[in-house]
């Protein structure tokens, strides 16, 4: 069983166009992650959620919309795609808001064309 | 503004040799200091981590290093293999909080 899953795994569309990508973790977590992975491998923090709550919401265009139904899943919904939000997107969790103890997904690869 | 600086953002390493990524930290807050592998389409995952009260922690060929007045850390991986060529980032945060990642180093280990 899959730890982190995100679906799904590439995703290509047209600017303009609005998608989600959707996250479930399986370790009984308390705290999600999205993560934005650009072009030169860096990593950025975009939102964390704690328990369902948002406890983190970095500086991400109003666009991107985070939604957490419950604490095992944290979906992602991006509006009007724009050519710079081609990246891959992981989702993570871990305990509790301890930093110990992150698990990441397997990554969803946005192309926008 | 860059709270974890990495370097170098690559290497290139013999198989049998010695790779080294080095870290260092501003926020003297910091309490916890992972390192992640990340392999070509998959996400990173934990490789190894240290806290602030030992100098230095080993777990097979990786050792990190860690310097608390220099708030340097150092990630050692000893008879480097081709297997071992991934990106490798390090990270840190305050215990409990979001972990805060540096750019990455993608080593490859020739044959």
């Amino acid at each position: 069983d899959t730890a982190v899953s995100q679906t799904p795994k590439y995703l290509v569309t047209q600017m303009g166009n609005d998608k989600s990508i959707k996250c479930e973790q399986n370790l009984g977590h308390d705290t999600m992650y999205w993560y934005k992975q650009d072009s030169k491998k860096f990593l950025k923090i975009m939102f964390s959620y704690n328990n369902k709550e948002l406890i983190i919401n970095e500086t991400v265009p109003n666009r991107f919309s985070p939604k957490s139904p419950d604490k095992a899943h944290l979906n992602l919904h991006i509006n009007s795609l724009e050519l710079g939000d081609s990246a891959v997107y992981f989702c993570a969790s871990s305990p509790a808001g301890i930093s110990a103890g992150y698990t990441f997904g397997s990554g969803t690869r946005l192309t926008v064309v | 503004q860059q709270q974890v600086k990495q370097s170098p953002q690559s290497l290139i390493v013999q198989k049998g040799g010695i790779s080294i990524i080095n870290c260092a930290y501003e926020n003297t807050a910091f309490d916890y200091f992972p390192w992640y592998q990340q392999f070509p389409g998959k996400g990173p995952a934990l490789l190894i981590a240290i806290r602030p009260d030992v100098s230095e922690k080993k777990e097979g060929r990786f050792t990190i290093s860690f310097n608390k007045s220099a708030k340097q850390f150092s990630l050692h991986i000893m008879d480097s293999q081709p297997g071992d060529s991934a990106t490798y980032f390090c990270a840190a945060s305050p215990g409990y909080s979001t972990l805060t990642f540096g750019k990455g180093t993608m080593l490859l280990v020739s044959p």
